[in-house]
């Protein structure tokens, strides 16, 4: 078991350019959840789906940021237009249902210059 | 306010000792869960708290819904403990739609 498993560790971008952040759940989990760190707001949620379906995305901006999860095995998290502000380690998380065990990746630390 | 209040916000203490921590929720919690973050930034579940105590060799930990708490304990403190503690709660969803506490960072002395 490979844990949750988050590419790139590291991802630089200009301002005003799109990031892409994957995501591989550990299998056989049927929900995932993406999170932020920052170390001014903490760890903040921001999404999740239960068997691929989208089920709360209250926790997103908006704008700019969207989530999805085509198949079981992972998830993409897209910033467009990326702003100094979104700087932060991004988490995604899964879990063998919605309210077991959460198991977090290592991260994305995103650096918007 | 914070929705989950943990303290203290920090801890040094030296190593062999024991220590305890608590998180106060101004939420409905239902569950609970404790992680660690270690110095790589590796955040490491440590329980997953229905109302009840549960124990894992020198950790313990409660989750009170009526009083609307949670405690960790550190048992002979060792220098793997190091690191921040978080503590997390979910709305009243039963869901991993958790609210974090700002965290606990605790440092052994040698």
């Amino acid at each position: 078991n490979a844990g949750v498993i988050q590419t790139p560790r590291h991802k630089v971008t200009g301002k005003g350019q799109e990031a892409t952040l994957w995501c591989e759940p550990i299998s056989g989990h049927s929900a995932v959840f993406w999170y932020r760190q920052t170390i001014v707001q903490g760890l903040e949620f921001l999404t999740y789906f239960r068997n691929q379906a989208p089920i709360d995305d209250s926790g997103m901006p908006k704008e700019r940021f969207s989530a999805q999860m085509p198949n079981q095995s992972h998830s993409t998290l897209k910033i467009q237009s990326t702003q100094p502000q979104d700087s932060a380690v991004y988490l995604c998380a899964s879990s063998p249902s919605s309210a077991e065990t959460l198991y977090f990746g290592s991260g994305t630390r995103l650096t918007v210059l | 306010g914070d929705k989950v209040k943990q303290s203290p916000s920090a801890l040094s203490l030296q190593e062999g000792t024991n220590s305890a921590l608590r998180c106060n929720f101004s939420i409905a919690a239902t569950t609970v869960q404790w992680f660690l973050q270690n110095p790589r930034g590796s955040l490491i579940n440590l329980f997953y708290l229905v109302p009840g105590t549960k124990e894992n060799g020198r950790l313990k930990s409660a989750f009170d819904s009526k009083e609307s708490y949670s405690t960790l304990h550190i048992r002979d403190a060792q220098l793997e403990d190091s690191g921040t503690y978080f503590c997390a709660a979910d709305e009243g969803t039963g869901s991993n739609r958790l609210t974090f506490g700002k965290g606990t960072k605790f440092s052994l002395i040698p």
